[in-house]
């Protein structure tokens, strides 16, 4: 159980483009759920949280209007990486919480998606 | 602030024991998590602690100290597979983690 899903695992697009990546938690309501950017041999860095049905949250360096994040539904939450540049190449993760289950504190991560910008 | 530090990097033997130590300084705490994180793959839950005390499961073990803003991850018997990075991650009183910089293992035959 505790299943996050992430489409797509890996993607390639043109400078000035947009990229939507999409994670879903398949087998649990997910409350809040996370994104995370990791760039080679560092560690994570959270860039948002979002409740379902309201505002997500960023961290401070992070424009929201760049990364627009829709938590729509309790199963869905979805990034979307606007004008993107190849600073913006990175390995982004989902990760869900959910009251619910057992351990309600505990993330569960979805297996991330590499977005590469040329 | 709040700050999370381990070591960037340790190594050690197949079969042996080894004890990777987080310290951690957050505002409010409600818990500690370890996660174990192979290259370019997300991180996989390995344990939770938020009494003081030791929790085994199988190879692995956490460690926690409130008192000295401590905690450890102990693997025994090692295998080749254990080679990750090992993230320690403080929950705050925002119920929000605090990431450490994750600690590289490299096991050695």
């Amino acid at each position: 159980g505790a299943v996050v899903s992430q489409h797509p695992s890996w993607v390639i697009c043109k400078s000035g483009t947009s990229v939507k990546i999409e994670c879903r938690s398949l087998d649990f309501q997910a409350t809040t759920m996370f994104w995370y950017r990791q760039f080679p041999k560092q560690s994570l860095m959270l860039m948002a949280t979002s409740n379902e049905g309201s505002k997500a949250t960023y961290e401070q360096g992070v424009e929201k209007d760049k990364f627009l994040i829709n938590h729509a539904s309790l199963t869905l939450s979805t990034l979307t990486v606007t004008s993107a540049h190849p600073e913006d190449s990175s390995f982004y993760i989902c990760s869900a919480r959910s009251l619910e289950r057992e351990g309600p504190y505990e993330q569960y991560f979805g297996p991330g998606t590499r977005l590469t910008v040329t | 602030g709040q700050n999370i530090d381990q070591p960037t990097e340790m190594t050690a033997t197949e079969g042996a024991i080894v004890q990777i130590n987080c310290t951690y300084q957050t505002s409010g705490f409600n818990g500690l998590f370890w996660y174990q994180q192979h290259a370019g793959e997300a991180p996989t839950f390995l344990s939770y602690n938020v009494l003081d005390g030791l929790e085994e499961k199988g190879r692995f073990s956490s460690f926690l100290s409130r008192s000295k803003g401590y905690s450890y991850l102990l693997l025994k018997e090692l295998q080749m597979k254990d080679s990750a990075s090992y993230l320690c991650a403080g929950l705050d009183s925002n119920y929000q983690l605090i990431w450490g910089a994750g600690t590289k293992l490299i096991i050695k035959p």
